[in-house]
């Protein structure tokens, strides 16, 4: 059990260009969820997935955010024509089963806007 | 819509001193509860959970207990440790008739600081 790991750890951009993060989950969780957290805020829920299915996704992601997981393992976030309200911690989850089960956290992508 | 409130921060108490975190929630349904922490540096780790009314979560020496009639799951430790320095979420969720969910709600968090 090596823990939920994301990939840059940080990542300073432009607004306007595009972004992608990777999150790499326990490898025997089938479930994965995303969150975004703001500086003094709580996480917020983005979507998560079931193996390769998504299952829900929050109001919160736009258009512009789209998640994938192929093949039911690592799972990338990517995020079109950045915008200054996207700068937040980006974070990854991942679980066994259901939602009363352990989410265990990966340390979060810091995202900065310029 | 689900919603978590915590007490504000920071609270700051001295080594070995009694802590209470004060959580209280609105939610659809019969939620789960669960405490997370931060700790410097670190990723959100789980601390405790409770699923259902009166169930009480512990670990570490911290305790909490589902309250459905508060609609409030408080957490406290009778004796904290400089170690116990984080920050402290308090979080649910609510599960659709399906089995799915809009994720975890999580509060504020509440930073706590121990001096010795």
């Amino acid at each position: 059990d090596t823990g939920v790991s994301q990939n840059p750890r940080h990542k300073i951009t432009k607004r306007g260009q595009n972004v992608t993060f990777r999150c790499d989950p326990i490898s025997e969780h089938n479930r994965l969820y995303w969150y975004r957290q703001t500086l003094g805020q709580g996480p917020e829920f983005l979507t998560y997935f079931q193996n390769e299915a998504q299952l829900e996704k929050s109001r919160l992601l736009s258009d512009r955010f789209s998640a994938e997981r192929p093949k039911g393992s690592f799972s990338t976030l990517e995020i079109q024509r950045t915008e200054q309200g996207d700068s937040a911690m980006y974070l990854c989850a991942s679980s066994q089963r259901g939602w009363k089960e352990t989410q265990y956290f990966g340390p979060g992508t810091r995202l900065l806007v310029l | 819509g689900n919603s978590v409130t915590q007490m504000e921060g920071p609270v700051t108490l001295s080594e070995e001193a009694f802590l209470t975190i004060n959580c209280t929630y609105t939610a659809t349904g019969y939620p789960s509860l669960f405490w997370y922490v931060q700790y410097p540096g670190e990723g959100l780790q789980l601390l405790l959970k409770a699923t259902k009314a009166d169930d009480k979560g512990s670990n570490k020496g911290f305790e909490a207990t589902y309250r459905k009639e508060t609609t409030s799951f408080h957490l406290e430790k009778g004796s904290v440790q400089v170690s116990d320095s984080a920050v402290y979420f308090c979080a649910l969720v609510t599960l659709y008739s399906g089995g799915g969910a809009d994720g975890l709600t999580f509060g504020k968090g509440t930073h706590l600081i121990i001096q010795p």
